[in-house]
């Protein structure tokens, strides 16, 4: 079965570095990948998305890579702030509807 | 623009009681889910409807039903809720059907349901 792990629940970063989330899967080749943000109480929303035949996209401080030979998407965020605390959640795309990841909890600290 | 709005946003049920979630969107999209978000689990699929007129499962439909109402609508129904509910529900939509190579996801703000 279809399989998708980020590596892991809860990221720390100092404010001012570049924070790097994973995105592994692993059974399927989806087609493109997306990204979201989720803040506490709120629903997810929308950040990424990168196709099968693109290796990086970029928006403002924010780059995804897509590796489809290893099965794997990286999320960045350059010069991070204490705004860009939220969860980031992934979703490949296999067939319709979107799977998720089960979100990584990242905390810039000022 | 409201984009997807979900009523309620908090609800508390005894075991055995049903309710209805109600979602609208008011963005002409075709296809509308429902996910529920418990911690340790991630978003799960429950049900979701890839145009008007069609539903179909997702990943933990028991317990739950849906309806299509018309285009803007997705009611999930809960006919005898159990305390293994208790979960923050999404609705969701997207601007076309199964099959789009997009298929960026709108949410709703999340209703939250206790079941005792």
């Amino acid at each position: 079965s279809q399989k998708i792990e980020q590596n892991s629940e809860a990221l720390n970063i100092q404010e001012g570095k570049t924070a790097t989330l994973t995105c592994n899967y692993t059974n399927y080749s989806p087609a493109y990948l997306q990204w979201y943000r989720q803040d506490p109480g709120r629903g997810p929303v929308f950040l990424l998305l990168i196709r099968e035949n693109e290796k990086e996209k970029r928006k403002e401080r924010l780059k995804v890579t897509f590796d489809t030979t290893l099965k794997q998407s990286l999320f960045h965020i350059t010069a991070s702030q204490p705004a860009d605390s939220a969860t980031y959640l992934c979703a490949p795309r296999i067939n319709t509807p979107l799977v998720f990841g089960k979100g990584t909890r990242l905390s810039v600290i000022a | 623009n409201a984009g997807v709005t979900q009523t309620p946003k908090f609800q508390v049920l005894k075991t055995g009681q049903s309710m209805t979630l109600q979602c609208a969107q008011d963005m002409n999209h075709n296809s509308m889910y429902w996910y529920r978000q418990d911690p340790g689990m991630g978003l799960r699929l429950i049900y979701y409807s890839a145009s008007e007129g069609t539903t179909d499962k997702g990943e933990v439909p028991n317990g739950y039903n849906v309806s299509r109402l018309n285009k803007r609508e997705f009611s999930l129904r809960l006919e005898s809720a159990a305390p293994s509910q208790t979960s923050v529900y999404f609705c969701a939509s997207s601007e076309r059907g199964a099959g789009t190579l997009t298929g960026e996801l709108f949410f709703g703000e999340g209703s939250r349901l206790t079941v005792l």
